[in-house]
């Protein structure tokens, strides 16, 4: 069964500079979600689409963005990078909303490094 | 708002043993899914087992089985016959619909090592 792609796998930047990170759902889910998780650290949520449509937001700094795209693929725009945006980051899934919805899927993760 | 509380940093257990894994939750909402995932050394996070607040009887999938008591906002993680393979961090989380938001809020995880 196809899964959450995200790319690139892993990243390596530098302070202030610039970072895309993409997201591509599975066929049919129409909900993203991305969390950031630290070293050592929980998840913690960013920010949901639902339909292209911001859902949710949660501790994203103004520095981040994130759209959803009309293939509903979901891209994380992360910009003056600074040392503690490193982290791995998830990117999930799923399928509408009711019960459906409390099955997230999440994609194997961008681990970013910043130096 | 809602938490989740897993409070053992660390366990240890012997191969082909079970072990039992707390996760304490709060949140103000009747309508509510818990959440159990594994996150081996490698990073990627895999869903073990879901519970719905209405649920009547706990949950199950293969060696997994979720402890629910509502009324002690309990929800603690059974595997049963442990392998090499389950040593991994385990995270707890929570999803509220109440109030139209589906993001799931986790545990501090517990850090899990089989020992052969």
């Amino acid at each position: 069964a196809a899964g959450v792609i995200q790319s690139p796998r892993h990243l390596i930047k530098e302070k202030r500079e610039t970072a895309t990170l993409k997201c591509y759902p599975i066929p049919r889910h129409d909900t993203v979600y991305w969390y950031q998780q630290g070293p050592g650290q929980d998840p913690q949520f960013l920010i949901s689409f639902y339909e292209k449509m911001q859902s949710d937001k949660g501790s994203i700094p103004d520095r981040f963005s994130a759209q959803q795209f009309s293939d509903y693929h979901s891209e994380l725009n992360m910009s003056s990078l600074e040392l503690g945006d490193s982290a791995l980051y998830f990117c999930a899934s799923s399928l509408g909303r009711g019960a459906l919805l409390y099955e997230q899927y999440f994609g194997p993760g961008t681990r970013l490094t910043v130096t | 708002a809602q938490k989740i509380t897993q409070t053992q940093p660390g366990m240890f257990v012997q191969e082909k043993e079970a072990v039992t894994l707390d996760c304490t939750y709060d949140t103000s909402d009747p309508s509510y899914g818990l959440f159990w995932y594994k996150q081996p050394s490698s990073g990627e996070m895999i869903f073990l087992i879901y519970q719905g607040s209405y649920d009547q009887q706990n949950a199950t999938e293969g060696r997994y089985s979720l402890n629910f008591q509502k009324a002690r906002k309990s929800a603690n993680l059974v595997i049963s016959a442990s392998q090499l393979g389950d040593s991994a961090m385990y995270f707890c989380a929570i999803v509220n619909s109440g109030a139209g938001s589906y993001q799931l809020t986790f545990g501090k995880g517990t850090k899990l090592s089989v020992i052969p």
